[in-house]
C-alpha cells in the first residue's frame, strides 16, 4: 500500500538559513499533519491542514509556516534556523471519510526528515 | 491541554516474555493510537483504538474510555520488538498529543 512520502530525508543547514520540507500524503487522504521530534523527545504537533485550509495549530514557532496545495501535498517552510530546530520532522496524513480497510482519522506517519542545523 | 502518561518508562525483557504497557489520559478523546518507533526512527502505527479491544498477531490493545486508560499487550517478545512505544491521543482529526513513551529492550 502507498505510504506518506517525505523529502528530503536528510537536510543539513547553517544557522539563520531557510529550509523547506515536503510531504505527499497517502492517496485520497484529505488531512495532513506536521510534527517535530527533538532528540530523546516525544513528537510534538505543529500544524495541520484539511482540504487546503489550516485546521489545527499546535506549538509551531512564528518562524515556521506551512501550506497545503491543490494536489494535497504540503510544505513546511522554516526560516532563521536555530540550533534548537535540529530534529526529526514527521508528516502524517489521514482521511475524514471512510476508506475501505481503514478507520477515519487514523494518522499514518511518513519516514521523517532529519534536519541538522550547524 | 490533555495530559498523557505512559508506564513504565523503561522495560528490559528476555526474548519470549510477555509485557503490558499502560497509557493514562486526562480527558475524553475521540482518537487514540499506539505507535512503535523503531531504532531507525520510523513511527509505525500499531492500533487505532479510541475504545474496545483489538488484536493483531502477537499484539493486542484495550482502551477503557470511561476510565481513561489504554493497555498494549505484547506476547512472546522478539528482539525486533525493541524500540519506543508511544500512546497518542486527540479529538477526531486534530493533532495528536503523545505520551513520553515506553522504551522497550528485548534481549536475546
Amino acid at each position: 500500500a502507498a505510504g506518506v512520502i517525505q523529502s528530503p530525508r536528510h537536510l543539513i543547514k547553517e544557522k539563520r538559513e531557510t529550509a523547506t520540507l515536503k510531504c505527499y500524503p497517502i492517496p485520497r487522504h484529505d488531512t495532513v499533519y506536521w510534527y517535530q521530534q527533538g532528540p530523546g523527545q516525544d513528537p510534538q504537533f505543529l500544524i495541520s491542514f484539511y482540504e487546503k485550509m489550516q485546521s489545527d495549530k499546535g506549538s509551531i514557532p512564528d518562524r515556521f509556516s506551512a501550506q497545503q496545495f491543490s494536489d494535497y501535498h504540503s510544505e513546511l517552510n522554516m526560516s532563521s534556523l536555530e540550533l534548537g530546530d535540529s530534529a526529526l520532522y514527521f508528516c502524517a496524513s489521514s482521511s475524514t471519510t471512510y476508506l475501505s480497510g481503514d478507520n477515519t482519522d487514523t494518522q499514518y506517519f511518513g519516514p521523517g526528515t532529519r534536519l541538522t542545523v550547524l | 491541554g490533555i495530559q498523557v502518561e505512559q508506564s513504565p518508562p523503561d522495560l528490559i525483557l528476555q526474548e519470549g516474555a510477555n509485557s503490558t504497557l499502560r497509557c493514562n489520559f486526562s480527558d475524553s478523546v475521540n482518537n487514540l493510537q499506539w505507535f512503535h518507533q523503531n531504532p531507525w526512527g520510523q513511527l509505525i502505527n500499531l492500533f487505532y483504538i479510541p475504545s474496545g479491544t483489538k488484536q493483531n498477531g502477537r499484539l493486542s490493545a484495550t482502551t477503557v474510555a470511561t476510565e481513561r486508560y489504554s493497555l498494549l499487550y505484547i506476547s512472546s517478545s522478539q528482539t525486533t520488538d525493541s524500540g519506543v512505544y508511544f500512546c497518542a491521543v486527540g479529538g477526531g482529526a486534530d493533532g495528536l498529543t503523545f505520551g513520553k513513551g515506553t522504551h522497550l529492550i528485548i534481549q536475546p
